[in-house]
Formats: C-alpha cells, sequence, structure tokens
C-alpha cells in the first residue's frame, strides 16, 4: 500500500543507453513531479505535471523526457545517459500544486 | 549565494535532547515552508508544512517561521535514536509557473543512546 511507488528502485546501465524510470501514485492526487537528489544530496525539480499537463519544466537536458499518460503515473525517459546522470532520482506527488509533495524512495541510477 | 542556506552538519545529541535545525533564506516571496526528513536510501517524508509566521507543534515536533529576518526552525523535543536521519528545509513561493520547492542542502542529525 506504498502511496508513490517508484520502479525500478536501482539502475546501472552503459553509457549511452536510453532507459525509463516509472512512478505511480495511490493517493488519488493531481499534481506529479521529478527531483533529482546529487552526490551532495541537494535535491532540485526537474519537471512537474498538473492533470497530465506539462506545468514544470526546469532547465534540464532533452535528452530527459517525462510523460504523463494519466494522473496516477508519471514516468521518465532518458536518452544517450551521460556520467553525469548518475544521481537518485525522485517522484512525488501532491493534491493540487500548492498542497505538500509526498515523495517516493528514489530510483538510484549509476551510469558505468 | 544559494537561496536557502542549511548547516549541513553532522549535528550529534544524547538520546531525550532537544534539537533545534535551522534554515535562512535570501527570497522573500517564499510564502510556504516544509521540513521533511530523510533516511538514509528512503525519499523525504514530510514532517511539516507551514504558511504564515509563527509556531506550529504535532507531537515532538515544532516548527517555527519568522519571515521578518527570513529564518525558519524546527525543533524536536525528546530526541529518540530513531529520529536520526537528515533533515531538510523546503519553501515555495506563488508564481504562474507551479510549485517548485527549493530545498536546503539538509543537516545530519545522530541522535546517541
Amino acid at each position: 500500500d506504498t502511496a508513490v511507488s517508484q520502479t525500478p528502485k536501482y539502475l546501472v546501465t552503459q553509457m549511452g543507453n536510453d532507459k525509463s524510470i516509472k512512478c505511480e501514485q495511490n493517493l488519488g492526487h493531481d499534481t506529479m513531479y521529478w527531483y533529482k537528489q546529487d552526490s551532495k544530496k541537494f535535491l532540485k525539480i526537474m519537471f512537474s505535471y498538473n492533470n497530465k499537463e506539462l506545468i514544470i519544466n526546469e532547465t534540464v537536458p532533452n535528452r530527459f523526457s517525462p510523460k504523463s499518460p494519466d494522473k496516477a503515473h508519471l514516468n521518465l525517459h532518458i536518452n544517450s545517459l551521460e556520467l553525469g546522470d548518475s544521481a537518485v532520482y525522485f517522484c512525488a506527488s501532491s493534491q493540487g500544486v500548492w498542497q505538500p509533495q509526498h515523495f517516493g524512495d528514489g530510483t538510484r541510477l549509476s551510469i558505468l | 549565494q544559494k537561496e536557502v542556506e542549511q548547516d549541513p552538519g553532522p549535528l550529534s545529541v544524547p538520546e531525550g535532547a532537544i534539537v533545534s535545525l535551522n534554515c535562512t533564506y535570501s527570497n522573500s516571496a517564499f510564502q510556504y515552508f516544509m521540513w521533511y526528513r530523510q533516511y538514509s536510501r528512503k525519499g523525504p517524508e514530510l514532517l511539516m508544512y507551514t504558511y504564515s509566521s509563527g509556531n506550529k507543534e504535532d507531537g515532538r515536533f515544532t516548527a517555527q517561521v519568522d519571515k521578518s529576518s527570513k529564518y525558519i526552525s524546527l525543533f524536536i523535543r525528546d530526541s529518540q535514536p530513531s529520529d536520526s536521519a537528515t533533515y531538510l528545509c523546503a519553501m515555495s513561493k506563488i508564481t504562474g509557473g507551479g510549485n517548485k520547492l527549493t530545498f536546503g542542502t539538509g543537516t545530519q542529525l545522530k541522535v546517541e543512546l
């Protein structure tokens, strides 16, 4: 009965590959987010969707493409992975844009 | 200068102590303030959420916001070893572009027996 769940939890892959991370929330929220936490533990927002509409698109390489098939799901596809993409990617959700955000446990991406 | 400053610690206290965690910020447009707790290899867990200046209490936790000084605090009473984690402050401002949380770098707390 996890509220915000991400798959996979760990992802180890070669530079240049393409990979996807999936997120699902069962809280009934209408807004979802992707954050990146770097090696220094600093969390920074990447994208946000509200009712399947992209509302936040931070300065992120266009190799990163989010997609929200419905309000409960948000995926992140990354093309041509680079060493600098190694990080923990967190999904979050909220009910409405201005309500508190609830986070999943992250996907740990390591690029070899 | 970062928009949100937070002492990274580590902060080590004995069990039962009162812990004070703080953040300062530079942008007076921030209006929503949050504290998250993050255990190792887990996601941030929301502890406190407040909009206005003043105090908000929830069990052993008290959040304090002083907008005039651009300073927020989290107090933990009767600290327990299970409180050992990284504590992140976060804040956001009303914009036309949605709710972008700006996080501090986190303070690592260890509560020792």
